[in-house]
């Protein structure tokens, strides 16, 4: 049973870059069985999935996003980390970092953060 | 782009069956999953490959397709199911996309 957990800065000043890290427990994060990655939902609103990166190495980007996104892993710490720039008062949001498997959609979830974007 | 279309909401009584579309609005479909997501938690995966059941989730969670039509059925709908629903798919590239969420309302 994987378990995720979101760090980082629960605040950011506007145009600055968003940085998150999810730590995996109860599993290694090079196992093939799995992929990574972020999902987001602003206050009273939907999902939103940020992206996803592959045992590979591939990286998928929202289109909306993807000239500001950066998905990366670290093997050596098993954890999977989140870069978004140039951040505004939309990007405000509860973040999770989630795991898929093929076929399956995304099993296992953090518990979320939230990130707020103000000066 | 590839977009999902759920009812913003569903209300139904205790007891009763409740059904939540997710259309999408190209062919072809890929798999669909549903999530349900109480208040102030992570969804949780109900179903994956439009059907199937995950492991500890009860047998009045069900899924089905047809065309570009998925549904999620609860049937005998508890109290405890009150949440929002969203379903996700992908596009032909490998892009993700979630519906706008159905908030399942019991009377």
């Amino acid at each position: 049973q994987l378990q995720l957990q979101e760090s980082g800065p629960g605040l950011v000043k506007p145009s600055e870059t968003l940085s998150l890290t999810c730590t995996v427990s109860g599993g290694s994060i090079s196992s093939s069985s799995y992929y990574w990655g972020w999902i987001r939902q602003p206050p009273g609103k939907g999902l939103e999935w940020i992206g996803s990166i592959y045992y590979s190495g591939s990286t998928y980007y929202n289109p909306s996003l993807k000239s500001r996104v950066t998905i990366s892993v670290d093997t050596s710490k098993n954890q999977f980390s989140l870069k978004l720039s140039s951040v505004t008062a939309a990007d405000t949001a509860v973040y999770y970092c989630v795991v898929g498997a093929t076929a399956v959609g995304f099993c296992y979830w953090g518990q979320g953060t939230l990130v707020t974007v103000s000066s | 782009s590839y977009e999902l279309t759920q009812p913003p909401s569903v209300s139904v009584s205790p007891g009763q069956t409740a059904r939540i579309t997710c259309s999408a609005d190209a062919l072809p479909k890929q798999y669909a999953y549903w999530y349900q997501q109480k208040p102030g938690q992570a969804p949780v995966l109900v179903i994956y490959k439009d059907s199937e059941r995950p492991s500890g989730i009860p047998e009045r969670f069900s899924g089905s397709s047809s065309g570009t039509t998925v549904t999620l059925t609860i049937s005998g709908v508890q109290a405890e199911d009150e949440a929002d629903y969203y379903c996700q798919s992908a596009d032909s590239s490998g892009t993700w996309v979630f519906g706008g969420g159905t908030k399942l309302t019991v009377l």
